[in-house]
Parts: C-alpha cells; sequence; structure tokens
C-alpha cells in the first residue's frame, strides 16, 4: 500500500476555501485516490476520487499532480459542517482502503 | 435507498466472552468490509467478503470471523475478547462500480 502524508490538522474560517494537501509518492501506477471524511461520533463518508485528471463534484474538488506523487483536496467555501478528520487513501475502488492518521479540520465560524 | 445501516450501536462485554456485529447492506452492494477504528486512530481494515467468500484480510487473527450472506447483509464474529478489542467496528458495503459506503459503526467496550 502506499504510503500517505498528511498535516495532522489545518484551520480555516467559514465561507473561506481549503486545500487539504496529501502526498502519496509511492502511489503505484493503477491505484486511485480516494479522499473520505470522518464528522465526529459518524462512519467515513466518500468525497471524491481520481486517478489523474483533476476532478470536481458537488462537495469538493481534487487536484491531481501531473506525476501522481501529491493530490490536493479544495472545498470551495467551508461550512461548519465540513468540521471533520479527512482522509487520503491511495488504493483500489473496491472497498479495502487503507486509513491513516488524516487530517483533523477545523472551521471557525 | 436506506443506506448501511449496523446493530447494536454500542455493546458491553467482558474479557473472553463472544461478540456478533451486525451489518445490512445498501441495496444492490455485493461486498461488505470491515474496519476496527479504536480511539484517536484511522480505521483499519479487518477483511472483505465478496458473494459470500472471504476476499481479503487485514491483520486480525482468526478469532475474529465473518460471514456475508445472500442478501449481502454480513456479520462479525469475534472469540475471546480482549480489552483491546475495545473499538468501533465499521462496516462498507460496496457496489459493483467501486467505492464504499460506511454504516455509523458498533462501539464495543470490552471490560
Amino acid at each position: 500500500d502506499a504510503k500517505t502524508t498528511q498535516p495532522n490538522s489545518m484551520e480555516s474560517n467559514e465561507e473561506e476555501p481549503v486545500h487539504l494537501p496529501c502526498n502519496h509518492s509511492t502511489i503505484s501506477g493503477t491505484d486511485y485516490i480516494h479522499w473520505y471524511r470522518q464528522l465526529p461520533s459518524q462512519g467515513p463518508e466518500y468525497v471524491i476520487h481520481g486517478l489523474t485528471s483533476n476532478v470536481n463534484n458537488r462537495m469538493a474538488s481534487l487536484a491531481i499532480a501531473e506525476d501522481r506523487k501529491s493530490s490536493t483536496l479544495i472545498l470551495h467555501r467551508a461550512t461548519l459542517r465540513d468540521a471533520a478528520v479527512y482522509y487520503c487513501i491511495p488504493g483500489t475502488s473496491y472497498g479495502k482502503l487503507t486509513f491513516g492518521q488524516g487530517t483533523i479540520l477545523t472551521v471557525h465560524p | 435507498e436506506t443506506g448501511v445501516t449496523q446493530s447494536p450501536t454500542h455493546l458491553i462485554k467482558t474479557r473472553g466472552q463472544q461478540v456478533t456485529l451486525r451489518c445490512s447492506s445498501q441495496s444492490g452492494h455485493n461486498t461488505v468490509s470491515w474496519y476496527q477504528q479504536a480511539l484517536g486512530q484511522g480505521p483499519q481494515f479487518i477483511f472483505q467478503y465478496y458473494r459470500e467468500e472471504e476476499n481479503g484480510r487485514g491483520n486480525f487473527p482468526p478469532r475474529f470471523s465473518g460471514l456475508q450472506f445472500p442478501n449481502y447483509s454480513s456479520e462479525l464474529n469475534v472469540n475471546a475478547l480482549e480489552l483491546d478489542d475495545s473499538a468501533l467496528y465499521l462496516c462498507a458495503s460496496s457496489p459493483p462500480s467501486g467505492g464504499a459506503e460506511f454504516g455509523p459503526g458498533t462501539r464495543l467496550t470490552v471490560l
């Protein structure tokens, strides 16, 4: 499994964009990059995933470096509900996910 | 769609006992995975079932076992409970197209 490095914590103000970085320098050529988040007292929630191209959905955008050794999850306008632990997970798509420590995102009103 | 559900939500057992946790998959999801999440840690993969057969296992001893039923619901069984088994147990179901939807988890406390 590819090793990931994420900041332990980040802070943001409400309504501002948030850029959550992840390094995954040992990612294999066929691994997707998945992002999940876990709100307090809940199970993880899918956010977005991509392989090579940048991806957008209603929750977030995913910017993938050209060499695929890093990626950035972008929340365009943070809300209080976005306060969670964010996990970057390289791997296949079928549920065998290797979670690291993740980034604790705090959003200030 | 009702999503992934798990039962019970909380459970207290004593060391040496056995426990069964249950998971109902999202409709149409034929793969189920189980995870253990200790306090302050990320979830750790226990094993996965696909079409009622084990399809991969993490670094967990044989006293952790599972079943998947024809309706794709699943059970996680843990024998000879140890104090370190206290954790949140998460079930995730996956459709044939990939991805994973997690349930809310079962909080197990071993005394």
